[in-house]
Formats: structure tokens, sequence, C-alpha cells
């Protein structure tokens, strides 16, 4: 197995335009996670899905911000309009169940210009 | 709400020099606490979880839950531990997992 695959590695948009990140988790892990890193905060929690169902979104900043997971296969986190303050590196991860380890991807570099 | 709290963005040492790396925690619950690290260049990767109570690459953790800390302990720092060290726990009802904002290990030699 891969590991945790997140595309596009980088994303370099201009302010106002959609960006979509995707994620493939491990085959069989049940959960699912998406965290922005900065160097301000650290690794926030943005949203977390159990079994495909959105369990805990409150992390989610705006509107702006969106996450769907259609399958156990995959998940994308959509920014629109994205602003420059969405600039961070976004991490997908996964595990196999409640209070397992959890394996990240490389992640996505984001800089809004 | 459950947070965690790292409070030293940076932590410097010399090689062979004791280290700590500070966890403070807020749960009502029975928290599961993990520590991540993640190497230049790398993925975020666990390092050590406590209820496995395993030392790891000589590192330790105590869950201390007078105090709710879950400080990282090395009695002698290299300088390949240099990395970034996360803090982590997740909620036992439904297994939401948090970090703490991260703490830059510098290892001089």
């Amino acid at each position: 197995d891969a590991g945790v695959i997140q595309s596009p590695r980088h994303e370099v948009t201009e302010m106002g335009q959609e960006v979509t990140l995707r994620c493939k988790p491990i085959s069989g892990h049940n959960s699912l996670f998406w965290y922005r890193q900065t160097m301000m905060r650290g690794l926030e929690l943005l949203i977390y899905f159990n079994n495909n169902v959105p369990i805990d979104d409150s992390g989610m900043p705006e509107d702006r911000f969106s996450a769907k997971m259609p399958n156990a296969s995959f998940s994308t986190l959509k920014i629109q309009p994205s602003e420059p303050r969405d600039s961070a590196v976004y991490f997908c991860a996964s595990s196999v169940g409640r209070n397992t380890e959890a394996f990240f991807g490389q992640g996505t570099r984001l800089t809004v210009v | 709400a459950q947070r965690v709290t790292q409070p030293e963005k940076l932590l410097s040492v010399f090689k062979g020099a004791p280290v700590e790396l500070k966890c403070n925690y807020s749960y009502s619950g029975s928290p599961e606490l993990f520590w991540y690290v993640q190497y230049s260049r790398q993925r975020l990767q666990l390092l050590l979880r406590h209820i496995s109570r395993e030392s790891i690459k000589g590192f330790t953790a105590d869950l201390n839950k007078g105090e709710t800390s879950f400080h990282l302990k090395k009695p002698f720092a290299q300088e390949e531990d240099s990395a970034m060290y996360y803090c982590a726990l997740t909620t036992s009802n439904t297994g939401k997992l948090i970090f703490g904002q991260g703490t830059t290990l510098q290892v001089k030699p």
C-alpha cells in the first residue's frame, strides 16, 4: 500500500478561484481527517469522517470550505472562493478506527496570491 | 471543549542533554494521548502512545491525569532527534483526533 495519497502536492492559485484538494485513504481505513497546518496555529482539525459520514466539521473555518467523502476510497476538500489567508499546508490522514494510529499523506501546499 | 497545549514553539538543546517537550490537555472524558513526529521532508508519523507505555527511540511519555499532562522526555538528545513534535488527543466517544501547536526540537552538535 502506498499509504495516504494526496493531490496535488503543490497548488498556486489566484484569490477568488476555486481550489479542490484530493485524498485517497489507506484501503480498509474507516476514519478520515483533514487538517490545516500553519506556523501560528500548528495542526488544526478541519473535519473528520467515519465510514464516509462527516462526524465533526466544527473546525471548518467558513462556508467557503466544504468537504465530501463520496466513498471509502476518496475525499475532497474544496475552497470557494479562495483567499490569501487560506495559504497553508493541508493534510489528510486516515485510521482503521477510533483511537488508533493515524497515517498521514504528504500534504498539499496551497498558496493563494 | 477538548484542547491540547504545547507551550514551547522551539526547544533548542545540545547533543547529549536531556529533553522534555511539554504537553497539557483539557478533556472531560478519558483521553487517549499520542506523540507524533515530523522529520524534515517526511510525513507526520506516530512516535508513541500512552496506552502502550513503550519507549521509542529513547523517548518516553507518562500520562499524569492529576496535572493533565503528557510530557515527552529523553535523557540524552541526539542530532537525529531534530524534528517537529506534536502532542495529540483522541476523544473516547467520537474518535476525534486533535493536535497541539507543535514544538520544534533543535539538537545542536
